[in-house]
């Protein structure tokens, strides 16, 4: 049980490119989310997923896209890399259970620096 | 729509005495109400959380955060403070729907020190 996997840990991008964040949870859980971490600005959230083949838009959505095709994995796809979207980056997860005992587990984070 | 207030950036103590790292709400219904708290480049790990019952509730390390539904606050406190709990703590609120969304503070540092 390796609880919510995040991949990669560091990535140096350049403004322009476009990659995807990996994120996996081998604990059969139904929601996932992901959050970015700014100084002062604490977690906003930009994507959320109740479950697989559904997704909706968190607080600052615009320049992410997600899937979910299954319910182990949630990757978040940056199409054009910005400076703004200099980061880190936190995928987590949860049940409806527990959402009310304890909220998500997180991963470990992916700092990404787009230069 | 949900939001969490922490206004502080920063809270200062020295070791031994008592904390308080202050949260306010704002949510529609009956709020679930989160502390986390980050270690220097880790995740988050939950610290306690207020759903219902006592105003007082207790979490891991020895935090305790009391609930106040007409100020809508959620303080985290500690009678007595280690150097070890420098760290940055957040307060969150869960949806009220099925959408499982967890709004986040803005995150207070605590410094502890000796």
């Amino acid at each position: 049980n390796a609880g919510v996997t995040q991949t990669p840990k560091f990535q140096v991008l350049k403004t322009g490119q476009s990659m995807t964040l990996q994120c996996a949870q081998d604990m059969n859980h139904e929601y996932m989310s992901w959050y970015r971490q700014d100084p002062g600005m604490g977690l906003r959230l930009i994507h959320y997923s109740v479950g697989a083949g559904i997704t909706d838009q968190g607080e600052v959505p615009n320049g992410y896209n997600v899937s979910r095709s299954t319910t182990e994995d949630f990757p978040l796809r940056l199409l054009s890399a910005a400076p703004s979207q200099t980061s880190v980056y936190f995928c987590a997860s949860s049940t409806r259970q527990a959402l009310t005992d304890y909220g998500y587990t997180f991963g470990s984070g992916t700092r990404l620096t787009v230069v | 729509a949900q939001s969490v207030a922490q206004p502080e950036d920063q809270v200062n103590v020295a070791e031994g005495n008592p904390l308080t790292v202050k949260c306010t709400y704002s949510v529609s219904g009956n709020p679930y109400l989160f502390w986390y708290v980050q270690y220097p480049n880790r995740g988050l790990q939950f610290l306690l959380k207020y759903i219902t019952g006592d105003n007082l509730v207790k979490g891991s390390y020895g935090f305790e955060a009391e609930f106040n539904k007409s100020q809508t606050s959620f303080h985290l406190k500690k009678p007595s403070a280690l150097v070890s709990d420098s760290a940055l703590y957040f307060c969150a609120v869960r949806d009220s729907g099925n959408t499982g969304k967890l709004i986040f503070g803005q995150g207070t540092t605590l410094q502890v020190k000796p």
